[in-house]
């Protein structure tokens, strides 16, 4: 078993939908959980975090935790063709070694 | 702004040459700093833990001896790809935590596309 997994995807939404992205992860002593935005050809860029249950909006942004059921999404409202991209979901596990762990991301395409 | 750096941004190089990827955060000090790889459509490697003062820590299955990572300072870590050839060819992305974000945030740098020909 993967330690995060995200669906590869693609998923395809119509432009002013909301896409809705999801994640489990495996330690179930992880703390911190991120979402990253992976342009093509670019690095990834820090879109969201979340440290306690419950829901964390920033925007059309809007992330989800659940540590009972080892699920964290992301769900973007009022998709946009900009926001074609891969998104990662990371999880900072229990160590003391500031690694993440990535999931393999999934790829979203927003459709005009 | 950016607030972690990479140079350079792009390299070519011939197989069997040495190639050195600089990383530096640019408005705080990182004690630690992360080297991942990525081949396309793949997700990000953990390569290494680069820790200022002290030998770098390497992922399983990571050469030491052809990612050589030497952290010299609290604001740079540099990465060299010793005798590099085509299949070293990927794109190389540092990172750093952040002290003053959550715990385990990390902000990237733009990344270096290393090609060997």
């Amino acid at each position: 078993q993967k330690e995060v997994e995200q669906n590869s995807g693609p998923l395809s939404v119509p432009e002013g939908a909301i896409a809705s992205l999801n994640c489990t992860y495996s330690d179930r002593v992880s703390q911190s959980f991120f979402w990253y935005r992976q342009y093509s050809g670019k690095s990834p860029e820090l879109i969201m975090s979340i440290y306690s249950n419950g829901d964390k909006e920033d925007g059309r942004f809007t992330a989800q935790l659940n540590k009972a059921s080892q699920y964290v999404s992301l769900l973007i409202r009022d998709s946009q063709p900009s926001d074609s991209a891969t998104y990662l979901c990371a999880v900072h596990g229990s160590s003391n070694t500031g690694k993440l762990i990535f999931g393999q991301g999934t790829t979203l395409q927003v459709k005009p | 702004g950016a607030v972690v750096s990479q140079h350079p941004s792009r390299v070519i190089c011939k197989s069997g040459t040495s190639v050195k990827i600089e990383c530096r955060s640019l408005d705080f000090q990182a004690t630690t700093m992360f080297w991942y790889r990525q081949f396309p459509k793949k997700s990000l490697m953990l390569m290494a833990t680069s820790n200022e003062g002290s030998k770098a820590t390497y992922e399983q299955g990571v050469e030491k001896d052809k990612f050589l990572i030497n952290h010299a300072s609290l604001t740079l870590s540099t990465l060299t790809v010793t005798s590099a050839h085509p299949e070293d060819s990927s794109f190389y992305i540092c990172s750093a935590p952040r002290t003053s974000g959550g715990a385990g945030e990390q902000f990237f740098g733009p990344g270096t596309r290393l090609t060997v020909l």
